[in-house]
């Protein structure tokens, strides 16, 4: 596709719901990054898929954050039982390879943004 | 670890003067540099990286960052700001080794030009 493309857009939630988010990387990438962004603050990191593997889930806040990325392209967060704490702008990114070279650079679909009520 | 500290949440400035926008980053570790924009509702945009090479780098929309390893900082640049810049403005650091290539930033830092 022509971007990281994410859905959805908006998402409310009663406490308690569970909820999924989707993202669609950039065809052919390898790397698929998850963040979570708090109002007015940075980007934080969640975790990190390279092809269907998930290599880095330190940053996922608890055990009610699950995601995957069966098929090395899509990948899903869900999260179970949503609680307050838990709205956010949650960011998709994917690079093209697994490097500390330049063919990292990350490219970010516009976001969900959760709200728990 | 590393982290970013971006000590500006808002630089006001009027359209066609020159802004500069702070970072200083710690870590344990080299590492890569990068800014990224980030319009209302929108997700980020790369603007400009330091991987190596060059101090001074160039991106786009006639931004431009210079890398002072002795200084630790990233402060990002522009001699003449548009209306069209206003944004939040992310600096980020992720490690040349060690695996993986996830990205710390900074709290961000608003830039409203005004007329």
């Amino acid at each position: 596709g022509a971007g990281v493309s994410q859905s959805p857009r908006y998402k409310v939630a009663k406490r308690g719901q569970d909820v999924a988010l989707r993202c669609d990387p950039i065809s052919g990438h390898v790397s698929l990054f998850w963040y979570q962004q708090a109002l007015g603050q940075g980007p934080e990191f969640l975790t990190y898929f390279q092809n269907e593997a998930q290599l880095d889930k330190s940053g996922l806040p608890s055990d009610r954050f699950f995601a995957e990325r069966p098929e090395g392209s899509v990948s899903t967060l869900k999260i179970q039982r949503t609680q307050q704490e838990d709205s956010a702008v949650y960011l998709c990114a994917s690079s093209l390879r697994f490097s500390s070279g330049s063919e990292n650079e990350q490219f970010f679909g516009p976001g969900t943004r959760l709200t728990v009520l | 670890a590393q982290s970013v500290t971006q000590l500006d949440s808002q630089v006001p400035v009027f359209e066609e003067a020159p802004v500069e926008l702070r970072c200083n980053y710690s870590s344990s570790v080299s590492v890569y540099l990068f800014w990224y924009v980030q319009y209302p509702n929108q997700g980020l945009q790369l603007l400009l990286k330091y991987l190596s090479g060059s101090t001074l780098v160039k991106g786009i929309n006639g931004f431009e960052a210079e890398f002072n390893k002795s200084q630790t900082s990233f402060h990002l640049r522009k001699p003449s700001v548009h209306i069209s810049d206003t944004a939040e403005y992310f600096c980020a650091v992720n490690k040349l080794t060690g695996g993986g290539n996830k990205l710390t930033f900074g709290t961000g830092t608003q830039l409203k030009v005004e007329l």
